[in-house]
């Protein structure tokens, strides 16, 4: 039973232009939610988080937005460099600061392209 | 800052034999987490420590794996008499209390 969804495994989009990845959740004890982005052969990178008490995190060229009813959220890149391409894994935890265990999303893998 | 650290990098074993992968956390952090990450999968989680004590371990399969986290050196996951399902990708994290998990760049296991 996936907790965490992110229903697409790849995304091109061209420099300069905006960036959307999704992720779904069903559980609706998550109240913290992460996005992180990995190179292979290297650990998942932290970029951004949410709080449930929050609907919109900016930070940069990185916006998270939540929508709790729909417990859906979605990652931001705007505007999209080809330094970006990465997969990009969506996480969700029970605590805030994400302290427990966080559960993983199995990824989006994100090409920006010149 | 040193981030966390994991080693080895890469590890080969063959069938039966054990597996120990290490990880020492970013300084100032007390909390480790272990994950794994199959191919074409996202990171599942296995067991969450601090010094001393395991605090979670609902991820780790009941037999052949434990983990430890002593109060002096790293984190050590141990697997005996691997088997080929076991090749993975194994990533450690630490946090200090409360703060978002940073990651190190895994050990890749590989079970001949």
């Amino acid at each position: 039973d996936q907790q965490v969804k992110q229903n697409s495994p790849s995304l091109s989009v061209q420099e300069g232009r905006i960036s959307i990845l999704n992720c779904d959740y069903t559980n609706s004890m998550f109240d913290y939610f992460l996005w992180y982005k990995k190179y292979p052969a290297e650990g998942p990178t932290f970029l951004i988080s949410i709080s449930s008490i929050k609907d919109k995190n900016e930070d940069g060229r990185f916006t998270v937005f939540l929508n709790k009813s729909a417990k859906h959220l979605s990652l931001h890149i705007v505007p999209s460099q080809p330094g970006d391409s990465a997969v990009y894994f969506c996480a969700a935890s029970g605590a805030q600061g994400g302290s427990e265990k966080l559960v993983f999303g199995k990824g989006t893998k994100l090409t920006v392209n010149p | 800052n040193a981030g966390v650290m994991q080693n080895p990098r890469h590890l080969v074993r063959r069938r039966g034999q054990e597996a120990r992968l290490r990880c020492s956390p970013m300084k100032g952090h007390s909390h480790v987490y272990w994950y794994r990450q199959l191919p074409e999968e996202g990171l599942k989680f296995m067991v969450y420590l601090q010094k001393e004590n395991i605090i979670d371990e609902s991820g780790m399969p009941k037999e052949r794996f434990s983990a430890e986290f002593p109060k002096e050196g790293p984190s050590i996951l141990r697997i005996q008499q691997v088997v080929r399902g076991d090749s993975a990708a194994y990533f450690c994290a630490s946090s200090r209390t409360g703060d978002e998990q940073f990651f190190g760049p895994g050990t890749r296991l590989t079970v001949l």
